[in-house]
């Protein structure tokens, strides 16, 4: 089994300033890769799948990077709107899929 | 747009079984995959269960495994998951979702349905 380790656990940033978000995979999961928002009392939301394509309706101001074990979720000019619980989830070698287990990101 | 509702949750005694069910729309089912996740309270998201576009692969959590089954009816639009001899850890809201395939992100999700084991 894979383990997605996510970091940091949670974060506090002001509005406007560009955060970075890291996930490590235990072995090589190439680019299968996906990122999710999960605000408080909602389902998750897909952000970012094959480690850097957007999904559809997703703001530029998400961006994803990294291949291999290594993977980052950039957030630029944060906004409140943005304060919610961020998954990655590799899907490459399965089963199980795995997931992160989590960086919850508040506003200062 | 693409709608996943999902439904059969409640609150069951250790050991007796639910079938949830989620009816998608707005999507061409029968060309996606799909899987159910669950989150218990308070914690973080866990893959339970996933179905090829077809019925034809199947792959289950080691923690669900030869107690949940997952299913597809892709003439009705809907995906199902049978749960036996549930256990209390198996409490959570779970949610389903299509993904492209086995190598795929889970692209929709639906709202949830909540799933309580307790005595």
């Amino acid at each position: 089994e894979i383990v997605m380790t996510q970091s940091p656990v949670s974060l506090s940033v002001s509005l406007g300033e560009r955060v970075s978000l890291s996930c490590r995979a235990s072995h090589l999961v190439i680019s299968n890769l996906a990122w999710y928002q999960q605000k408080p009392g909602q389902p998750p939301r897909l952000l970012i799948s094959g480690a850097s394509t957007r999904a559809v309706g997703i703001s530029p101001r998400f961006s994803g990077s990294g291949s291999g074990t290594e993977f980052t979720l950039t957030i630029s000019n944060v906004q409140s709107e943005d304060v919610a619980t961020y998954y990655c989830q590799q899907y490459n070698n399965w089963p199980p899929y795995t997931f992160g287990q989590g960086t919850k990101l508040e506003i200062k | 747009q693409v709608q996943l509702v999902e439904s059969g949750g409640g609150a069951v005694q250790p050991g007796k079984s639910l079938r949830l069910s989620c009816v998608a729309s707005g999507l061409s089912f029968g060309s996606f995959a799909m899987h159910w996740v669950r989150q218990a309270p308070g914690k973080g998201l866990e893959w339970v269960a996933f179905i090829s576009y077809d019925g034809n692969k199947e792959f289950y959590a080691e923690s669900v495994e030869g107690r949940f089954t997952i299913s597809r009816d892709n003439s009705k639009n809907m995906l199902f998951l049978q749960m036996n001899s549930l256990r209390v850890e198996d409490t959570a809201v779970y949610y389903c979702g299509n993904s492209p395939g086995v190598y795929g992100a889970i692209d929709y999700w639906g709202q949830g349905t909540p799933v309580t084991v307790s005595s």
